[in-house]
């Protein structure tokens, strides 16, 4: 059963540290999104990858956060520095080629203290 | 920025009922996506309807894509505590896998 995998799921930090998110995605996928989810402005579209090459991140602070695709297997999202307003739950997910389907991992939930 | 708003916000009703959940947008969509999301877990899909009009049935759980591909609805029948969860559409405009999701509709069914 071949899912999206994510770690930490969960991390405690405080403001100003830096913050790594890791993410697998299911083999074969070739384009992956990452999401934060609060209960203020819901789901939203972060970043998204396709051949690991970055088509958008246009939903992304620029100057805190980057998101990287180092090989196939491996989605990175880092937050350099940390802030309050940063704390959420931050999925990512894949898709097949040709397919609008997204496979969510359990995501990794942040607070910055 | 396209919007996707999704009514009601939050919704608790007794195992039996029925149920209507909508999302709407003011733009044309090339798809549209419903999943369900369980506490401490991501989003799951359930279906995706494409044309206008169409309609599309999970067991229970009933999908109808508006004639115009603006706006959908979910319609549950017979509603169980195991349908209680986090409902969310997701907007496909065309932008190569790109979703938009809605503001999320909270379902919980009590016995």
């Amino acid at each position: 059963d071949a899912r999206v995998t994510q770690t930490p799921r969960h991390k405690v930090t405080e403001m100003g540290q830096e913050v790594t998110m890791r993410c697998q995605p299911i083999l074969g996928h070739n384009t992956v999104f990452w999401y934060r989810q609060t209960m203020m402005q819901g789901l939203e579209l972060l970043a998204y990858f396709r051949n690991r090459a970055p088509l958008d991140d246009s939903g992304m602070p620029k100057d805190r956060f980057s998101a990287e695709m180092p090989d196939a297997t491996l989605a990175t999202l880092k937050i350099q520095p940390s802030e309050p307003r940063d704390s959420a739950v931050y999925f990512c997910a894949s898709g097949p080629s040709g397919e609008e389907t997204q496979y969510f991992g359990p995501g990794t939930r942040l607070l910055v203290l | 920025t396209q919007l996707l708003k999704q009514s009601p916000q939050f919704l608790s009703i007794q195992e039996g009922e029925n149920l209507t959940v909508y999302c709407n947008s003011s733009s044309v969509f090339s798809s549209l996506q419903w999943y369900r999301q369980e506490p401490g877990e991501g989003p799951v899909l359930l279906v995706t309807v494409v044309t206008g009009g169409e309609v599309k049935k999970l067991k229970r759980l009933t999908f109808q894509f508006g004639d115009a591909r603006k706006d959908s609805s979910l319609h549950i029948t017979a509603a169980q505590t195991g349908d209680t969860g986090l409902y969310l559409c997701a907007g496909d405009w065309g932008g190569g896998n790109k979703l938009t999701f809605g503001t999320g509709t909270q379902l919980k069914v009590e016995l």
